[in-house]
């Protein structure tokens, strides 16, 4: 089945630790997001990449980074310079063929809390 | 500038009944794309139902529809004999042809289907 996969579900932090959540799909996607949910929130969006190699900020990009280093992976680090990461990160992905019509597919999520 | 507005933080219905989630948009773009989506309390996003700014008729999807009032920019959601399944988080989201790489989300609407 095509889908996105985020891993791990839960993930736990130390203080200045950096952390790395997973992104896979396999839906032959070109764009490729990542959003934080903070509880009872909307989503807000960290990053995105429309190709391999090449990505923007989003408007919460500080304390966060990225890499594109294959179609199907867009994996986010959290760095300790993000001071307040406990919440709800949501990997997506979108088609960039027949723009605007193409909706945005969805991993699991994974949720981060600092110990 | 791309706008969603989700006026309702939350709604009650009564299970069996029709409930109608409110979403007005603002775009320059002459189209664009209008997208619903269900975050259920485990919170995975659910591709729900779209439409399309040059479509003439209403989108549907089995208990789902969409009340599409383009002179009004509103894009408001319909369920149909309510579930309790259908208690959620619903997010109505947009892209723009100009702007096809980015969604822009509303708050939410906080649905519970009461028995």
């Amino acid at each position: 089945d095509g889908g996105i996969t985020q891993s791990p579900k839960y993930l736990f932090r130390k203080e200045g630790q950096n952390v790395t959540l997973s992104c896979e799909q396999n839906l032959n996607h070109d764009a490729m997001y990542w959003y934080r949910q903070d509880p009872g929130q909307g989503l807000r969006l960290i990053y995105y990449s429309q190709i391999v190699n090449d990505f923007q900020k989003g408007d919460i990009a500080e304390g966060y980074s990225v890499s594109r280093e294959k179609k199907e992976s867009f994996p986010l680090t959290v760095t300790s310079a993000q001071k307040n990461p406990t919440a709800f990160y949501l990997c997506a992905s979108s088609s960039l063929v027949r723009v605007p019509n193409q909706p945005q597919h969805f991993g699991d999520g994974t949720r981060l809390s600092i110990l | 500038a791309q706008k969603i507005t989700q006026t309702q933080p939350g709604m009650f219905v009564q299970e069996k009944e029709a409930v109608t989630l409110d979403c007005t948009y603002d775009t320059s773009d002459q189209s664009y794309g209008l997208f619903w989506y269900k975050q259920p309390s485990s919170g995975e996003m659910i591709f729900l139902i779209y439409q399309g700014s040059y479509d003439e008729q209403n989108a549907t999807e089995g208990r789902y529809s969409l009340n599409f009032q383009k002179a009004r920019k509103s894009a408001n959601l319909v369920i149909s004999a309510s579930q309790l399944g259908d208690s959620a988080m619903y997010f109505c989201a947009m892209r723009g042809i100009n702007t096809g790489n980015q969604f822009y989300f509303g708050t939410g609407t906080s649905l519970t289907v009461i028995p």
